[in-house]
């Protein structure tokens, strides 16, 4: 059974920075793309950011480049999202999505974890 | 960016009825198009990728339909818990997007 299992969200000042992790479990986590994904309370669905099986490429919406770094540990079956710079519009539930297969559309979420970004 | 416009944003209908939900995109995105169900305090569910694939475990009642820019879910005979919250989303070009959500609820 495929699990994905979100931690590190929290309340953080503006400015400030947190880490995301996901842990995976029940499939072959270096034969997947992984990404983020974001919904702002009672607001839609928002893509994050995407890498590759490898971890050898990866993609950023533009309200989070330069802020954000998606990265994989294959050997754990982990993905992170290492949020800098948090701005009070990151505030979200993040969720960590697996690809299906290489691609970007995703069969498994996570259950989500909340960003809270304020002072 | 390509931008999905999804309509209506709100449907209401009675179980049983079918539903036809409606995701347009900004260009072209050839077949690269999904669909989520999405109920309250939920993750995201995958029920179509690829614009009429059914992912595991999805009912037949979910079909998809288009190309190209134009692109429909349509859910027959509406069950009880088909009630949720459906986005559209495309994988054709970065930055990957989704529709602002089609919330369908019972009349």
């Amino acid at each position: 059974e495929v699990q994905l299992l979100e931690s590190g969200g929290g309340l953080v000042q503006p400015g400030g920075s947190l880490r995301l992790s996901c842990a995976a479990s029940g499939f072959t986590f270096s034969n997947y793309a992984m990404s983020w994904v974001r919904q702002a309370p009672g607001k839609g669905l928002e893509w994050v950011s995407f890498v590759t099986g490898s971890g050898d490429d990866t993609h950023y919406a533009d309200s989070v480049k330069g802020r954000f770094t998606i990265s994989r540990d294959n050997s754990k079956s982990a993905l992170y999202l290492q949020m800098n710079s948090l701005r009070a519009d990151d505030s979200a539930v993040y969720y960590c999505a697996k690809g299906r297969g290489a691609n970007s559309i995703y069969d498994f979420w996570g259950q989500g974890v909340l960003v809270s970004v304020s002072s | 960016e390509i931008v999905l416009t999804q309509s209506p944003a709100t449907l209401s209908l009675s179980p049983g009825e079918s539903a036809t939900l409606s995701c347009r995109a900004s260009q072209s995105i050839s077949d690269l198009l999904g669909w989520y169900q999405q109920k309250p305090g939920q993750a995201p569910r995958l029920l179509i990728y690829d614009t009429s694939n059914r992912a595991t475990g999805i009912p037949a009642r979910f079909s998809g339909s288009g190309s190209e820019t134009d692109f429909t879910l349509t859910i027959s005979s509406l069950e009880p818990e088909d009630f949720a919250v459906y986005y559209c989303q495309q994988r054709r070009i970065w930055p990957i997007t989704f529709g602002q959500g089609t919330r369908l609820e019972i009349k």
